[in-house]
């Protein structure tokens, strides 16, 4: 059965600061990765999607993912974290062939700080 | 254009109870979801649906929960009786077509004290 796995339940960073959300897959076929973040008091959106071509895509709000096939990871990152990053972010694998299905993971909240 | 609705935001009802979540999707969209997120766990998959069809209901937890979507548009889910593993967020989503981006609402807290 396909999983998703996010190591870190809560992230804190300095604003300004690097971010890198990690994100690992169990999945017997080629996935289809996705990104999604939840403000407070907002649904989930989606960050970003990979379904196949160049394993580093670019997402909404500055961010950017990297699919590490041998790896089995999916990891998020932003080079300039700002104070409205403040959320929680979900890392999904979809075993339907596109967005119907979705496994997420547990999340990880991140923090920013001054 | 509106996104996806959800009421109540929060419901509290006390075990053996009935509570009655309702979805409203962007108009439109023929593809209706529901996810449920219990308390520091993953978001699972509950059911989709096409318009007033049921796709795929592999994700529902037991004969308790129901969900309907009447005329093809807004949908409810029924949870009778609750019990107290029924706590959690219940997100509901749609789309245009299958294969399409999901809009999801901002989810309905649901405490079964």
């Amino acid at each position: 059965a396909q999983s998703v796995t996010q190591p870190d339940i809560h992230i804190t960073v300095s604003e300004g600061a690097s971010l890198e959300l990690r994100c690992n897959y169990s999945y017997g076929a080629t996935p289809y990765l996705f990104w999604y973040v939840q403000s407070p008091g907002q649904g989930l959106q989606l960050l970003l999607k990979y379904f196949s071509g160049d394993t580093l895509v670019q997402g909404i709000k500055g961010f950017e993912a990297e699919f590490k096939r041998s790896q089995s990871s999916f990891n998020l990152r932003k080079p300039s974290v700002h104070w409205s990053d403040a959320a929680e972010y979900f890392c999904a694998v979809d075993h339907s062939g596109g967005y119907q299905k979705v496994t997420f993971g547990t999340g990880t909240k991140l923090q920013v700080i001054p | 254009e509106a996104g996806v609705t959800q009421f109540p935001s929060h419901s509290v009802i006390e075990k053996g109870q009935t509570v009655t979540l309702r979805c409203d999707p962007i108009s439109g969209h023929d593809n209706l979801y529901w996810y449920r997120r219990v308390m520091g766990k993953e978001i699972k998959f509950l059911l989709h649906f096409v318009k007033e069809s049921k796709q795929d209901e592999s994700g529902m937890p037991n004969n308790r929960f129901l969900a309907e979507r009447t005329g093809g548009t807004y949908s409810t889910l029924k949870v009778q009786p609750a019990e107290l593993e029924d706590s959690g967020v219940y997100f509901c989503a749609s789309s245009q077509k299958v294969y399409e981006k999901l809009f999801f609402g901002s989810g309905t807290q649901l405490s079964v004290l």
